[in-house]
């Protein structure tokens, strides 16, 4: 079984729409999750952590239930700049340091 | 300006050599990573290191090795062994022992094995 996983979409969205993304996790001991995201043929970039209480970020919010082990990705009014791969992280952090697993990414294309 | 860099951006080999990747950070991190992406899938892990001087080997660690001989410094050298080498690679680096850290990542090296 995989570490985190995701559904891999493609989701295809007109300009102002809202799209939500969610991610599982397997190991109930993971410790900090994170949303990257990732530009095509560039590399992955911190797009926000998410809390235990949610948070917001403008038009971004990201939620985590420890209990179902998921965290969610919501992107209101979406624009066309927000096409792009969005990936799940999650540091589990062992005794032997931090261990971050990724998941295969969603693919978001915002349509004019 | 604090960050990783990685170069050079594009390498191209002829099957049966060995290629250094190189990668420096200036964020002062202890922990350092080499990441694989192919197209369409996930990153996968190749090796990893916490501290000077020790590294571990990730999930896909064989045909590749590095170093740290220094704190900045983590290259990654990917050996004729490595069956199927063309890829995008991901240099990261973190705070060790700071669960909430998150990983930054240079901008990459893409290499074709001709």
């Amino acid at each position: 079984r995989k570490e985190v996983e995701q559904d891999p979409g493609p989701f295809n969205v007109p300009e102002g729409a809202t799209v939500a993304f969610n991610c599982t996790y397997s190991n109930s001991a993971s410790q900090s999750f994170f949303w990257y995201r990732q530009d095509c043929r560039k590399e992955p970039k911190l797009l926000m952590s998410v809390y235990s209480s949610g948070n917001e970020d403008g038009r971004f919010t990201a939620q985590l239930n420890r209990a179902s082990q998921y965290i969610s990705l919501l992107i209101r009014d979406s624009k066309l700049s927000d096409s792009a791969t969005y990936l799940c992280v999650v540091n589990i952090s062992p005794n032997t340091g931090n261990q971050f697993y990724f998941g295969t990414g969603t693919s978001l294309t915002v349509i004019p | 300006d604090g960050g990783i860099t990685q170069s050079p951006k594009y390498l191209f080999r002829k099957e049966g050599q060995n290629v250094t990747l190189s990668c420096e950070q200036n964020l002062n991190h202890d922990a350092m990573y080499w990441y694989r992406q192919d197209p369409g899938q996930g990153l996968r892990l190749i090796y990893y290191s916490q501290i000077v001087n020790d590294f571990q080997k990730g999930d896909i660690a064989e045909g590749y090795s590095v170093s740290r001989e220094k704190k900045e410094s983590f290259p990654l050298t990917v050996t004729s062994a490595q069956k199927n080498p063309t890829a995008f690679y991901l240099c990261a680096s973190s705070m060790a022992g700071v669960s909430t850290d998150t990983q930054y990542f240079g901008p990459g090296t893409r290499l074709t094995v001709l």
